[in-house]
């Protein structure tokens, strides 16, 4: 079956532009979560979507970074007046449920460069 | 703060041996753990998890060891393949929910 899908898969933006990704998880998958992965480091949470609970948003760095889930299907992660220091791959993943035990399926990312 | 870390960037190893893979966490409240494998280009793939009240779990070629004395973690694998070479990262949770803290990674080299 299909996985998660994310798009653009490259992205190249100005500093100070805004810039948009999007997260297609699997069907029926009910958690989402983003992370950011600089050049050679592991990765980093962003932001946790379960269901129709209040988002995590504890791993967002700045007010400039937000993302949205509409029910239980795309997401957007929006970064706005991007800064340099944002390059990096954005990943999303997904899972069966929230819980620490279900395995989150990652999607191929979207490498964000800031010039 | 909270933090998991890599002992070594690089490992290389002679295809058929085998490969150890170290990782070392700093919340001693963690209580799920999971290998993931990093290919060039694509998103980290599940590999093996042990929950904090094992010590030793198995899988296909590989086996992840938890020593919470220390806060150490490692994944052994057998026979080590080429299509095995890719960065290696563990991570952890924390409480119920899904949040992965992820170290830094090995890379794993696997010559011919």
């Amino acid at each position: 079956g299909a996985g998660v899908s994310q798009s653009p898969s490259n992205k190249v933006t100005e500093k100070g532009k805004d810039v948009e990704l999007r997260c297609d998880p699997i069907s029926g998958h009910t958690a989402l979560y983003w992370y950011r992965q600089r050049l050679g480091q592991g990765l980093e949470f962003l932001i946790y979507f379960q269901g129709n609970s209040a988002p995590d948003k504890s791993g967002l760095p700045s007010d400039r970074f937000s993302a949205e889930r509409t029910g239980e299907s795309v997401s957007t992660l929006t970064i706005q007046r991007t800064q340099q220091e944002d390059s990096a791959v954005y990943l999303c993943a997904s899972s069966s449920g929230g819980l620490a035990g279900d395995e989150q399926f990652f999607g191929p990312g979207t490498r964000l460069t800031v010039l | 703060g909270e933090s998991v870390g890599l002992h070594l960037p690089t490992l290389s190893v002679q295809e058929g041996d085998n490969s150890i893979i170290n990782c070392a966490y700093s919340n001693s409240a963690s209580d799920y753990f999971i290998w993931y494998k990093q290919e060039s280009g694509k998103g980290p793939q599940f590999i093996i998890d042990i929950r904090s009240n094992m010590d030793k779990r198995q899988g296909q070629r590989v086996t992840v060891l938890l020593n919470k004395t220390v806060k150490h973690l490692s994944l052994q694998i057998a026979a080590t393949q080429p299509g095995d070479s890719a960065v290696y990262f563990c991570a952890e949770i924390t409480g119920n929910t899904g949040k992965l803290i992820f170290g830094q990674g090995t890379t794993l080299q696997v010559k011919p």
